[in-house]
């Protein structure tokens, strides 16, 4: 079973609305990070928000939030008043702490967004 | 504070050859790891290094190895050269590599095998 699930390979907004990404998750651990990373064209990957399993707020950096619902597994990226510079691979990645007690980070599919003008 | 440094940014390589790419991770991590990224299998974990250590290490076959050296840098090794190996290479560091530890990465290294 996969662990991350990002159902939406692709994903159209115009600019200065908002979008949501959607992510699920599968994990029997009760510590476990959620990230979201954009990669842009150029390959790197670039961190934008962390939700912690016992964090009880929805994570927020800048235009960037996490709808996280814990018992959903569900950990969706909202990104709001988007910008064409926000065209990119979006990437929903979990860590857990597993039975080593080291982690591991395991990405899904992605998601491509666009931002038209 | 400086980011994550992957060299060389590209190469290219004929089959059978072996290849080394080298990392260096933000200033006081300790924890190293390594991704392959290819448009059929997505992001794949190769391995982590912690503290010279390898403690993690993904399903990849033999010809994939690495090291961390004492001041965390990290290099990978793939002996061997398949053409399925073409693929971009991420290395991430992070402070300890626990679950709640942020993985920062690098540019990553594009790899072309001919």
């Amino acid at each position: 079973a996969q662990k991350i699930t990002q159902t939406q390979p692709g994903m159209f907004v115009q600019e200065k609305e908002a979008v949501t990404l959607d992510c699920t998750y599968d994990t029997s651990d009760q510590s476990y990070g959620l990230f979201w990373y954009k990669q842009p064209s150029s390959g790197e990957m670039i961190f934008l928000i962390y939700q912690g399993s016992y964090d009880e707020q929805n994570a927020t950096e800048g235009r960037y939030s996490l709808n996280f619902q814990k018992a959903r597994k569900s950990a969706n990226l909202v990104i709001s008043a988007s910008q064409l510079g926000d065209s990119a691979m979006y990437f929903c990645a979990m860590r857990e702490d597993g039975l080593t007690g080291y982690s591991t980070l395991t990405f899904g599919k992605g998601t491509m967004l666009l931002v038209s003008p | 504070k400086a980011g994550v440094t992957q060299t060389p940014r590209y190469l290219i390589k004929t089959r059978g050859q072996q290849v080394t790419l080298s990392c260096s991770p933000i200033s006081g991590h300790r924890s190293v790891s390594w991704y392959q990224q290819t448009p059929g299998q997505g992001l794949q974990f190769l391995f982590e290094y912690f503290s010279e250590t390898q403690r993690n290490k993904g399903n990849f076959p033999g010809r994939f190895s690495g090291r961390q050296f004492s001041n965390s840098r990290s290099e990978m090794n793939v002996s061997t050269l398949e053409l399925g190996d073409s693929a971009l290479y991420l290395c991430a560091s992070s402070l300890n590599g626990e679950s709640t530890d942020t993985q920062y990465f690098g540019p990553g290294t594009r790899l072309t095998v001919l």
